[in-house]
């Protein structure tokens, strides 16, 4: 099946730096990625929808300002936490489906990144 | 708009045994796609079912099978032959026909498989 890497898979850092996590579908081509939020024993939340060569779609409650997304090529999106706070700790996952794929293709996922704010 | 509801937190079953993990659905299209994932401790998510709105046939992949009842809006997994590996979080997602659309989860189910 497609592969969907994400870098870093675990990353600690100090409240009020920026973290930039990166997503990459390593062979199909992703006009659409989309990111997830999961928070310990939860559900995955989405918060963006990211589209090559356009602005990320942000769901209801997600900061833009916050969480910045860039969808430069068809096979990397990245999400970049800014001023980062220990609540803003989570898993982080996301998403690529084949830009050619029909209504019964799934959505494939990177393996997460773990983040955690001090 | 689109909502999935997992009513059972956590389930236990015996190693060997089936079991069901429920989930329902709400749309107002016609035309979607419900799909099951298993996500293990280590966070990765794995494909396990997908059932389309039209399909006659219910799902099937080796131990899991999707019992699908369109009417009561209902995409159930049942795994059989319950496996201690089975132990995980079970995700009932749904996406409706446009493209692009992401999927959206329901709360999942923690099951534990005790042997």
């Amino acid at each position: 099946g497609a592969v969907v890497s994400q870098h870093p898979s675990r990353v600690i850092c100090k409240s009020g730096t920026s973290v930039k996590i990166e997503c990459r579908s390593l062979d199909f081509q992703a006009t659409t990625m989309f990111w997830y939020r999961q928070f310990p024993k939860q559900s995955l939340m989405l918060m963006a929808t990211s589209n090559e060569g356009s602005k990320a779609t942000y769901e209801q409650g997600v900061e833009k300002d916050k969480f910045l997304i860039n969808h430069a090529s068809l096979t990397l999106s990245t999400l970049t936490v800014t001023s980062a706070h220990p609540e803003d700790s989570s898993f982080y996952i996301c998403s690529a489906r084949d830009r050619l794929a029909g209504l019964q293709e799934t959505q494939y996922f990177g393996p997460g990144t773990r983040l955690l704010v001090l | 708009a689109q909502k999935i509801t997992q009513t059972q937190p956590g389930m236990f079953v015996q190693e060997k045994e089936a079991v069901t993990l429920d989930c329902t659905y709400d749309t107002s299209d016609q035309s979607y796609g419900l799909f099951w994932y298993k996500q293990p401790s280590s966070g990765e998510m794995i494909f396990l079912l997908y059932q389309g709105s039209y399909d006659e046939q219910n799902a099937t992949e080796g131990r899991y099978s999707l019992n699908f009842q369109k009417a009561r809006k209902s995409a159930n997994l049942v795994i059989s032959a319950s496996q201690l590996g089975d132990s995980a979080m079970y995700f009932c997602a749904m996406r409706e026909r446009k493209r692009n659309t992401p999927l959206v989860f329901g709360k999942g189910t923690r099951l534990s498989v005790i042997a």
